[in-house]
């Protein structure tokens, strides 16, 4: 099975713009997670969606959105960028709910902000 | 809501040495516990996870975590490390009974020397 898949993975971007990113989970995963992977903070959790829906949701503000396809596929969006959205945004999927599914990663898009 | 603290930010040694990474967690009821490694470039992988049963678990690669409920804590082991093993180590945590969605710590570089 190919895993996850997350495109671009480098973007730059101008304070004040908009951005999205784009999450191919691993086939027949449907639950999605979105990280938030910065120095100082480690990862933070931003919010989770399971068959088109968002089921939980971390302490971000409402510039930071994200939606589910019905093929599980999923994108963030991230309006009106600050400096300090830059970061590693990550992507994760998993099969099953219950802490013996793991989270799988895709490698992460670079967002640069300037 | 539980919290993960990694009281070291970065640990360097030399190669065939033995290695501890320290973790504990704070959590009001019980939890499942987690490792996961991310190696440079690249998105989290599971190494190991404690959900029940003997407190002691191994990965593939050699790596040992012992649950410690007095001390809450899941500190990683290896008695011997490879240049490989250079990488950022992330303890997280699910508390039974939630959403399973993962508290991280803000993770531990482990630096290999020759």
């Amino acid at each position: 099975k190919a895993g996850v898949t997350q495109t671009p993975r480098y973007l730059i971007k101008t304070r004040g713009q908009q951005v999205t990113l784009s999450c191919s989970p691993i086939s027949g995963h449907r639950s999605v997670s979105w990280y938030q992977q910065t120095p100082g903070q480690g990862l933070q959790f931003l919010f989770e969606y399971f068959s088109e829906t968002q089921r939980n949701k971390g302490n971000f503000p409402g510039r930071f959105s994200g939606r589910q396809f019905s093929n599980s596929r999923s994108e963030m969006n991230v309006s009106t960028l600050e400096l300090g959205d830059s970061a590693l945004y990550l992507c994760a999927s998993t099969d099953l709910d219950g802490p013996n599914s793991p989270l799988h990663f895709g490698n992460g898009t670079r967002l640069t902000v300037t | 809501a539980q919290s993960v603290t990694q009281l070291d930010s970065q640990v360097p040694v030399f190669e065939e040495a033995p290695v501890e990474l320290r973790c504990n967690y704070s959590s009001s009821v019980s939890v499942y516990l987690f490792w996961y490694v991310q190696y440079p470039n690249q998105g989290l992988q599971l190494l190991l996870k404690y959900l029940s049963g003997s407190t002691l678990v191994e990965s593939i690669n050699g790596f040992e975590a012992e649950f410690n409920k007095s001390q809450t804590s899941f500190h990683l082991r290896k008695p011997s490390v490879h240049i490989s093993d250079t990488a950022e180590y992330f303890c997280a945590v699910i508390r039974t009974g939630g959403s399973y969605i993962p508290t991280f710590g803000r993770g531990t570089s482990l630096i290999v020397h020759p």
